[in-house]
């Protein structure tokens, strides 16, 4: 079985400080991983994911993630928070690259402190 | 391109009443989604829909039906709403052999 583990709920940080989003993750076969956002009121928006090769991917707006496969990991990463980075993140497992369906975590929300 | 659309964006039901949720993408997408979204369980697939003509259930499929029009489009049923039917529903689409889910705004259902 695919499932993914996001924890924290709730994760503040102070405008320029470093943002850590951890997900651990369980898989019977090689994942595909994901980061996805999702800003208020709005759909779901791809971040960044993990499919095969390097194991450091970047993603849009200074994220990035790494996939650890000895830790069962794949935690988000900024270097520096922006007050627009207030959100709810996602991480979502995928069965390699056969399967449909998508396991996603239930979620981190964000508060950027000015 | 308008993406994925959803109707209607709110919706009030009794219990009992029936209604279906729309899904449109004009990417022409092949594999189309649909979650629920509650607070503290992240997103949980419905049914989904491989290819025009295919639907198959997630991970919450009781109480749900669905529909894949053609290739644009994918409803959702609901034929008899239960308050626990309280959600906000999104509708994806993807490209086969591709990763990337496309989501649209959302539908925002309560059942009283």
């Amino acid at each position: 079985a695919q499932s993914v583990t996001q924890l924290g709920s709730h994760v503040s940080v102070s405008e320029g400080a470093l943002v850590l989003l951890r997900c651990n993750y369980s898989s019977s076969v090689p994942p595909y991983l994901f980061w996805y956002v999702q800003y208020p009121n709005q759909g779901l928006q791809l971040l960044l994911k993990y499919t095969t090769g390097a194991t450091l991917v970047k993603g849009i707006n200074g994220f990035e993630a790494e996939f650890k496969k000895s830790e069962t990991s794949f935690h988000l990463t900024k270097p520096s928070a922006h007050m627009s980075d207030a959100a709810e993140y996602f991480c979502a497992v995928r069965r390699g690259n056969t399967g449909n369906q998508f396991y996603f975590g239930t979620g981190t929300s964000l508060t950027v402190i000015p | 391109n308008a993406g994925v659309t959803q109707t209607p964006k709110f919706q009030v039901l009794k219990t009992g009443q029936s209604m279906t949720l729309q899904c449109a993408q004009d990417m022409n997408h092949n594999s189309m989604y649909w979650y629920r979204q509650d607070p503290g369980m992240g997103l949980r697939l419905i049914y989904y829909s491989a290819s025009e003509g295919t639907t198959d259930k997630g991970e919450v499929p009781n109480g749900y039906n669905v529909s894949r029009l053609n290739k644009r489009e994918f409803s959702l049923r609901l034929e008899s709403a239960a308050p626990s039917q309280t959600s906000v529903y999104f509708c994806a689409s993807r490209v086969s052999g591709t990763d990337t889910q496309y989501f649209g705004p959302g539908t925002r259902l309560t059942v009283l």
